[in-house]
């Protein structure tokens, strides 16, 4: 069982929004603004897409967009488009005793 | 180009050893924390281990404590993991995770393409 809670699924149709939710607790997300979030295609490595909440690396799109509030934070993709389609992961940094906790992952389907 | 390229995945029987090793180049390896994350198959992503810049500070997850040990030798640019007594839930690939210079795990900037564990008799 992962430390955050991610939602296994979630789709949409392209040029539609979806939003990915990640849920941890006060010791992790809710006590560091150090979120990240990452994708991964089917067989590959994961990338950097969001990290510090809402900050985008050089290169990622603004259709990417992170959040949080409280102990939940939020991956949102405006414009869905087909090469979306893949898995999601949250992390976050956990303080001195968990380090760092994971999402256990989000497909997003492009209906 | 940043690139890590990790190595040393292979089959190995329960209880055995391996290690991993991560080379490294387009960035300067000995400013960079480094992590070690894996993932089961059909699993999610669970972080291993950091190793500080320097290598004197390593920190571990509480299934790898005792088991896994992570080094760096920064004139070779390469990180390092001894695995010893090796269980059934350790296979997975094993990615190498550059992190960013001035920064502890808060994010993982780089992954490399992993290399598979497989654990089996």
């Amino acid at each position: 069982q992962s430390a955050l809670t991610q939602p296994r699924s979630v789709s949409g149709s392209p040029g539609q929004s979806v939003t990915i939710s990640c849920t941890g607790t006060s010791s992790d997300i809710g006590a560091y603004n150090y979120v990240s979030w990452y994708r991964q295609y089917p067989g590959k490595a994961p990338k950097l897409l969001i990290f510090d909440v809402n900050q985008r690396p050089s290169g990622v799109p603004d259709r990417f967009s992170g959040s949080k509030s409280g102990n939940t934070a939020s991956l949102i993709i405006f414009g869905l488009q087909a090469e979306d389609e893949a898995d999601y992961y949250c992390c976050s940094y956990a303080g001195t005793r968990t380090h760092v906790a994971f999402g256990g992952g989000t497909k997003v389907s492009v209906l | 180009e940043v690139q890590v390229l990790e190595s040393g995945g292979r089959l190995v029987q329960p209880g055995g050893s391996l290690r991993l090793s991560c080379a490294a180049s387009g960035f300067t390896f000995d400013k960079s924390v480094m992590s070690w994350v894996r993932q089961a198959p059909g699993k999610g992503l669970e972080w291993v281990s950091v190793i500080s810049p320097s290598g004197r500070n390593t920190f571990y997850a509480d299934s790898v404590q005792g088991r896994f040990t992570v080094s760096r030798d920064n004139s070779k640019n390469t990180l390092y993991m001894e695995m010893k007594s090796l269980r059934d839930e350790d296979m997975a690939v094993y990615y190498c995770v550059k992190g960013v210079e001035g920064r502890w795990l808060q994010l993982f900037d780089s992954w490399g393409q992993g290399t598979l564990v497989t654990v089996s008799s």
